[in-house]
């Protein structure tokens, strides 16, 4: 159980293009999700969190017009990269709470954009 | 604002050593929970630890928060290969919200 999936699991657009990454839980129902990010080698940066039915809560330093998040029901949250630039190439990871235990989070397997 | 620093950044050890991973964060913590990544792979969740001194293990996995509620450790013995990847504590800010540890990454030379 405890499933989440992530489409695509790799994407390549061009500067100035729009993409929409899908995070998916399979087996529960997640009214919380949220969005990381993640350098080589580095850990892992949280972007934002996303509320079912709500609008999505930001990070310090998080441009929330460039990353548009939606919540639209109890298993699908996505991230829209809009405008996108090289410097935003890099390692999304989704996760989602399971609803009734203390905090852990289940993990996508993770969207690496590259943007030309 | 809050920080959660690990150390050390990288171990190298040979098949059969242990190893051990310390996270400090610069506030007090609520509980303290465990991920471990692999190679290309996502963070798994491992571990929650909630109170002052508490000791979980898991088969040679050993975790520990410390009395103050700062500090983490997680201790492996004897690894093995398949104990290569990341280790990463993360600390809560807010009801659900967590903040990741910079990191361990593990090596582990057969």
């Amino acid at each position: 159980g405890a499933v989440v999936s992530q489409h695509p699991s790799r994407v390549i657009c061009k500067s100035g293009t729009s993409v929409k990454i899908e995070c998916r839980s399979l087996d529960f129902q997640a009214t919380t999700m949220f969005w990381y990010r993640q350098f080589p080698k580095q850990s892992l940066m949280l972007m934002a969190t996303s509320n079912e039915g709500s609008k999505a809560t930001y990070e310090q330093g998080v441009e929330k017009d460039k990353f548009l998040i939606n919540h639209a029901s109890l298993t699908l949250s996505t991230l829209t990269v809009t405008s996108a630039h090289p410097e935003d190439s890099s390692f999304y990871i989704c996760s989602a709470r399971l609803p009734g235990h203390s905090g852990e989070q289940y993990f996508g397997p993770g969207t690496r954009l590259t943007v030309t | 604002g809050q920080q959660v620093m690990q150390i050390p950044q990288y171990q190298h050890v040979q098949e059969g050593e242990d190893f051990t991973t310390y996270c400090n964060s610069s506030t007090t913590l609520s509980n303290i929970q465990w991920y471990k990544q692999r190679p290309g792979g996502h963070p798994v969740f491992l571990i929650q630890l909630v109170k002052s001194g508490e000791v979980k293990k898991q088969k040679r996995l050993t975790f520990q928060f410390g009395e103050a509620k700062k500090n983490s450790s997680l201790h492996i013995t004897a690894t093995q290969t398949t104990d290569v990847g990341t280790y990463f504590c993360a600390g809560p800010r807010g009801t659900y919200k967590y903040i990741f540890g910079t990191g361990t990454r593990l090596k582990v030379l057969a």
